[in-house]
């Protein structure tokens, strides 16, 4: 079975740090891009970051540039997200989602929540 | 950045409507279109990839269409399990944005 397992949320002060992990199994991890997207409560959804296989390449949304970084371990088939200088409008369920055919995201984690509150 | 705009942002609809919504990109995305669903609580599933391509086990009601700018997801027949929220994503540039969504209600 194909699965995403996201964890590493939970509850951070403005300004704090937190990594995220992704646990791939199922499929060869080595050979997808990979993604995170996140939900804030009650609103949509934003895409957030992506790797190639190698992590060599990344992309980041305007809104977490700077503060955010993308990393993987294939030989962990793991996908991570560090979160550096947390705020508010940072809370959200943060996805990760494997990149298939036609750069489509065919497959989804069930999320973890992250709540950036004093 | 390109920019992805929905309508409508809500619906209301009965079983058996038929039901289009559209999405439009601030500039050309050729076919770099996708269509997710999301239902409360859980992660978003892919419908529709490459503007009019239906997903692998994704009911034939599920169809999609456009290139360019403006795109259309249509529910020729809607079914109570189609009560979702649904989001168009570009996939032609970075950073991949997403729409804001349509909720499909019951009426």
């Amino acid at each position: 079975e194909v699965r995403l397992v996201e964890s590493g949320g939970g509850l951070i002060q403005p300004g704090g740090s937190l990594k995220l992990s992704c646990a791939a199994s199922g499929f060869t991890f080595n050979t997808h891009w990979m993604h995170w997207v996140r939900q804030a409560p009650g609103k949509g959804l934003v895409w957030v970051s992506r790797i190639n296989v190698g992590g060599t390449i990344r992309d980041y949304a305007d809104s977490v540039q700077g503060r955010f970084i993308t990393s993987r371990d294939n030989a962990k088939n793991t996908l991570y997200l560090q979160m550096n200088s947390l705020r508010d409008d940072d809370t959200a369920v943060y996805y990760c989602a494997k990149e298939g055919l036609y750069d489509t995201l065919d497959i989804w984690g069930q999320g973890t929540m992250v709540t950036v509150s004093s | 950045d390109i920019q992805m705009t929905q309508s409508p942002s809500s619906l209301s609809a009965s079983v058996g409507d038929r039901v289009t919504i559209t999405c439009r990109a601030s500039q050309t995305i050729n076919n770099y279109l996708n269509w997710y669903q999301q239902k409360p609580g859980k992660a978003p599933k892919l419908l529709i990839y490459a503007a009019s391509s239906l997903q692998s086990g994704v009911p034939s009601r599920f169809s999609g269409s456009g290139s360019g700018t403006d795109f259309t997801l249509t529910i020729s027949s809607l079914q109570p399990e189609d009560f979702a929220t649904y989001y168009c994503q570009q996939t032609y540039s970075s950073p991949r944005t997403f729409g804001q969504g349509t909720k499909v209600e019951i009426k």
